[in-house]
């Protein structure tokens, strides 16, 4: 019930198009979605996060959409650029204090994006 | 703002000695750090929880006795690999916790990360 699952693992596309990554979860105490992006040898940047009670943020190239229902959030990168290659991870957790998953976050499995010129 | 360091970036040392990892807050304070361990290829994997002036929460499986964790201040954590040996070896990556105010006055908290900390074990 900890889990995320993210998808796919490994993503294509050419300069100036969308990316699209999906994450799927079960636990229904986690109110707190964030999207890391890391590039080789380094750590996770955050990149843009998500509560349960909005369905879509948007900072810059980055949207995130979300569905409750469905527990299903995803990343989407518009005009994606060959410097947006890096891994994705999206995350989930909990701000409810009290427990022992307060705080922590799980991470999904990571996708590897590559953006071509 | 919300920046945290890793010290050193990278290590090698031989089997059976210990390394100390330092992970910073340089521009805030952290009463909650966490350690994570990342493979190849894989994705991160929280080892435990830094409360600074208590004792680290290990996560199940996690050897406490063997990745001694140390809160000692609001901005430092550190992270000693006792008697290391080759399957040790792996990206050593810390965050920190930093709360803040969000619209409609809600306390909230994220987590960012440090560079991460290479440990090759010979």
């Amino acid at each position: 019930q900890q889990q995320v699952k993210q998808s796919p693992q490994s993503l294509i596309v050419q300069k100036g198009g969308i990316s699209i990554i999906n994450c799927a979860y079960e636990n229904t105490a986690f109110d707190y979605f964030p999207w890391y992006q890391q590039f080789p040898g380094k750590g996770p940047a955050l990149l843009i996060a998500i509560r349960p009670d909005v369905s879509e943020k948007k900072e810059g190239r980055f949207t995130i959409s979300f569905n409750k229902s469905a527990k299903q959030f995803s990343l989407h990168i518009m005009d994606s650029q060959p410097g947006d290659s890096a891994t994705y991870f999206c995350a989930a957790s909990t701000r409810r204090a009290g427990g022992t998953s307060y705080g922590k976050l799980t991470f999904g499995q990571g996708t590897i994006l590559t953006v071509h010129p | 703002g919300a920046v945290v360091s890793q010290h050193p970036s990278w290590v090698i040392c031989k089997s059976g000695t210990s390394v100390k990892i330092e992970c910073r807050s340089l521009d805030f304070q952290a009463t909650t750090m966490f350690w994570y361990r990342q493979f190849p290829k894989q994705s991160l994997m929280l080892m435990a929880t830094s409360n600074e002036g208590s004792k680290a929460t290990y996560e199940q499986g996690v050897e406490k006795d063997k990745f001694l964790i140390n809160h000692a201040s609001l901005t430092l954590s550190t992270l000693t690999v006792t008697s290391a040996h080759p399957e040790d070896s792996s990206f050593y990556i810390c965050s920190a916790r930093i709360w803040r105010w969000t619209s409609g006055a809600t306390l909230s908290h994220e987590q960012y990360f440090g560079p991460g900390t290479r440990l090759t074990v010979t």
